[in-house]
């Protein structure tokens, strides 16, 4: 079993429209989370991380995070053509090593 | 804030030679770097943890003697693949960590990557 799952895509949405993205993990005692965009051909971009269970809120994104479903998702909200890249699901637990997801690849279309 | 550089961004290298790659951070002490290694449509593969004066931590599987990892300071860490192979090649990113700041000890600042082309 992978220690963090997330389901490939590619995921398409209209723009303007909501992406939901969703990932879970194997590790119940992971601490913290995060989210990470990552165009083709670059580095990752660090969107959002998330600690406490619940909502965290920031611009147009939302990480949800439920620790005992061991499930983090993250929406975005009026999805822009340029929200277009593959979004990394990262978890840490000990030593603050990060686990990362395969990733999924969002499209938002015209 | 929260800066990540690195040098070069890509390299084209003959088999059997050896490339160093830099990572700095350039607006925060790191207290920690990571190395990771990225193949193509893949995620990315953590190689080693790396703390300001003391040897790295290397994954299962990196061999050590050839992914040397030296970070001389709290700003600074190498990486330098020796005797490169084909099979070396690959996109190689640094992330590091600080304490203290807003977004927690432990989120990891990425670097923009080296692309590494062995021929």
């Amino acid at each position: 079993q992978k220690e963090v799952e997330q389901n490939s895509g590619p995921l398409s949405v209209p723009e303007g429209a909501i992406a939901s993205l969703n990932c879970t993990y194997s590790d119940r005692g992971s601490q913290s989370f995060f989210w990470y965009r990552q165009y083709s051909g670059k580095s990752p971009e660090l969107i959002m991380f998330i600690y406490s269970n619940g909502d965290k809120e920031d611009g147009r994104f939302t990480a949800q995070l439920n620790k005992a479903s061991q499930y983090v998702s993250l929406l975005i909200r009026d999805s822009q053509p340029s929200d277009s890249a593959t979004y990394l699901c990262a978890v840490t637990g000990t030593a603050s090593k990060l686990t990362f997801g395969t990733g999924t690849r969002l499209q938002v279309t015209l | 804030g929260a800066v990540v550089s690195q040098h070069p961004s890509w390299v084209i290298c003959k088999s059997g030679t050896s490339v160093k790659i830099e990572c700095r951070s350039l607006d925060f002490q790191a207290t920690t770097m990571f190395w990771y290694r990225q193949f193509p449509k893949q995620s990315l593969m953590l190689m080693a943890t790396s703390n300001e004066g003391s040897k790295a931590t290397y994954e299962q599987g990196v061999e050590k003697d050839k992914f040397l990892i030296n970070h001389a300071s709290l700003t600074l860490s190498t990486l330098t693949v020796t005797s490169a192979h084909p099979e070396d090649s690959s996109f190689y990113i640094c992330s590091a960590t600080t304490s203290g700041r807003a977004a927690g000890t432990d989120t990891q600042y990425f670097g923009p990557g080296t692309r590494l082309t062995v021929l």
